[in-house]
C-alpha cells in the first residue's frame, strides 16, 4: 500500500497568513494526487484534483503543487471560513489517505 | 445539481451486518463510479471498494475483502454498500462519494453526507 504523510498535524494561523500544508507519499504517484478540506461532522470537500487543478467554485487563494512524493497546498490568504481539517489522497494505485492538518485560530 | 443522499444513523451489535444506501440525483447514474469511505472517530478516511459505472464490477480493499459487498440498482440509481460481522471497530461515519469518472482511481467531486454507524452490545 502506498502511505500518505502529512505535516504538520496541526497548524495555527490568522487570518491573513499565507498556509502550507506538505504531503509525502511513500513512492511516486506522479501527479494522482487530491486535496479534500473537512469541517466537523461534515463531508469532505473536493479542493484540488491531479496535484494542481482548482476543482470548480473553489476560491482561486487555494492552490496545490508538486508531482512524485512530493506535494503542497497554499492558502495564499488564511479566510475565517478555512479554519478545517485538510487531507491529501493519492488515486495512482488503490485509494489511501494522508492523516489530515488541522489548521486552527492562533 | 448533483446530490448522493445516504440512509441514516445505525446502531448494531457485535456479530451483526448493516446496510447502507446512498441515492444519487442530479446527474446520469450509469456514467460515474461510486466509491466507499468511512471515517472512524478522530481517524484518517479509510477507503473501502467501489463499484464500476460501466458494468457494476467492484474492487475492494483488502482489509474489507470478503465482508464488504458493494451493489449497485440502476433503475432507482442507489448504490448500497453492505458490511458484515461487525465489531466495535467498525464504528464509524460511512460515506459514499462520486468517482470523476465510470471507472478507474480518481478523485471524488460530491460526497453523500455519511451514515453514522455504531457498533455496541
Amino acid at each position: 500500500d502506498i502511505q500518505m504523510t502529512q505535516s504538520p498535524s496541526t497548524l495555527s494561523a490568522s487570518v491573513g497568513d499565507r498556509v502550507t500544508i506538505t504531503c509525502r507519499a511513500s513512492q511516486s504517484i506522479s501527479s494522482w494526487l487530491a486535496w479534500y478540506q473537512q469541517k466537523p461532522g461534515k463531508a469532505p470537500k473536493l479542493l484540488i484534483y491531479k496535484a494542481s487543478s482548482l476543482e470548480s467554485g473553489v476560491p482561486s487563494r487555494f492552490s496545490g503543487s508538486g508531482s512524485g512524493t512530493e506535494f503542497t497546498l497554499t492558502i495564499s490568504s488564511l479566510q475565517p471560513d478555512d479554519f478545517a481539517t485538510y487531507y491529501c489522497q493519492q488515486y495512482n494505485t488503490y485509494l489511501t489517505f494522508g492523516g489530515g492538518t488541522k489548521v486552527e485560530i492562533k | 445539481q448533483v446530490q448522493l443522499v445516504q440512509s441514516g444513523a445505525e446502531v448494531k451489535k457485535p456479530g451483526a451486518s448493516v446496510k447502507v444506501s446512498c441515492k444519487a440525483s442530479g446527474y446520469t447514474f450509469s456514467s460515474y463510479a461510486i466509491h466507499w469511505v468511512r471515517q472512524a472517530p478522530g481517524q484518517r478516511l479509510e477507503w473501502m471498494g467501489w463499484i464500476n459505472a460501466d458494468n457494476s464490477n467492484t474492487v475492494y480493499s483488502q482489509k474489507f475483502q470478503g465482508r464488504v459487498t458493494i451493489t449497485r440498482d440502476t433503475s432507482a440509481s442507489v448504490d448500497y454498500m453492505y458490511l458484515s460481522s461487525l465489531t466495535s471497530e467498525d464504528t464509524a461515519v460511512y460515506y459514499c462519494a462520486r468517482s470523476r469518472y465510470s471507472n478507474g482511481w480518481t478523485d471524488f467531486d460530491h460526497w453523500g453526507q455519511g451514515t453514522p454507524l455504531i457498533v455496541s452490545s
